[in-house]
């Protein structure tokens, strides 16, 4: 299957730091990409939906002055974590989706620490 | 809530036993896509069923769709140890934005 990959697969960060983490579609072009979150044993949030060239659709409930989304190519999304806190620890997880399959292939998570 | 839901939300077979998990979801939907999480992981595409699809192969795995019931199944034969994970399937609704919405999960585990 397609591959997406996401960078760092894990990061620890002091609080007040922001943290960016990114989202690469290795051999598909993805206008759409998405971002998840997953706390332990728990399933997977949807935070937004990133579109290329244009502004991300953020969930209900998800702060998008916190949780920056830039989709600046057919292959990339990034996602900033501003002034993390301990609170956002967590799994984050990208999506991307195949247009020509509409399969969404997934990223191997990253998993932030915020001390 | 547009979630596909897991039915049962845990299973424990023995290698070589056939596992089957249910999902149920709520309303038209485009396709419906099914996965696997291991542990601490990203979650690896198995299945895509199209809504004019009635079922679907891929090596063990058998995906079924009804429609008229909005519900579908993932079987998998001849269970082995490494399929122990936890199984999402995922609904993409019609005008919904191809998003997908996650339910709990099913963790099966396949005991050697």
């Amino acid at each position: 299957g397609a591959v997406v990959s996401q960078h760092p697969s894990w990061v620890i960060c002091k609080s007040g730091t922001s943290v960016k983490i990114e989202c690469r579609s290795l051999d598909f072009q993805a206008t759409t990409m998405f971002w998840y979150r997953q706390f332990p044993k728990q399933s997977l949030m949807l935070m937004a939906t990133s579109n290329e060239g244009s502004k991300a659709t953020y969930e209900q409930g998800v702060e998008k002055d916190k949780f920056l989304i830039n989709h600046a190519s057919l292959t990339l999304s990034t996602l900033t974590v501003t002034s993390a806190h301990p609170e956002d620890s967590s799994f984050y997880i990208c999506s991307a989706r195949d247009v020509n399959t509409d399969t969404q292939y997934f990223g191997p998570g990253t998993r932030l620490t915020v001390l | 809530s547009q979630q596909g839901e897991e039915d049962p939300q845990a299973l424990s077979i023995q290698e070589g036993e056939n596992a089957t998990m249910n999902c149920s979801y709520k309303t038209s939907i485009n396709n419906l896509q099914w996965y696997r999480q291991n542990s601490g992981r990203g979650l690896v595409h198995l299945i895509l069923i199209r809504s004019n699809e009635r079922e679907k192969h891929s090596g063990r795995l058998r995906v079924t769709l009804d429609t008229s019931k909005k519900s579908s199944s993932l079987l998998i034969t001849a269970s082995r140890a490494a399929d122990t994970a936890s199984y999402f399937c995922a609904p993409s609704y019609q005008g919904g934005s191809e998003k997908l919405v996650f339910g709990k999960g099913m963790k099966l585990t396949v005991n050697p």
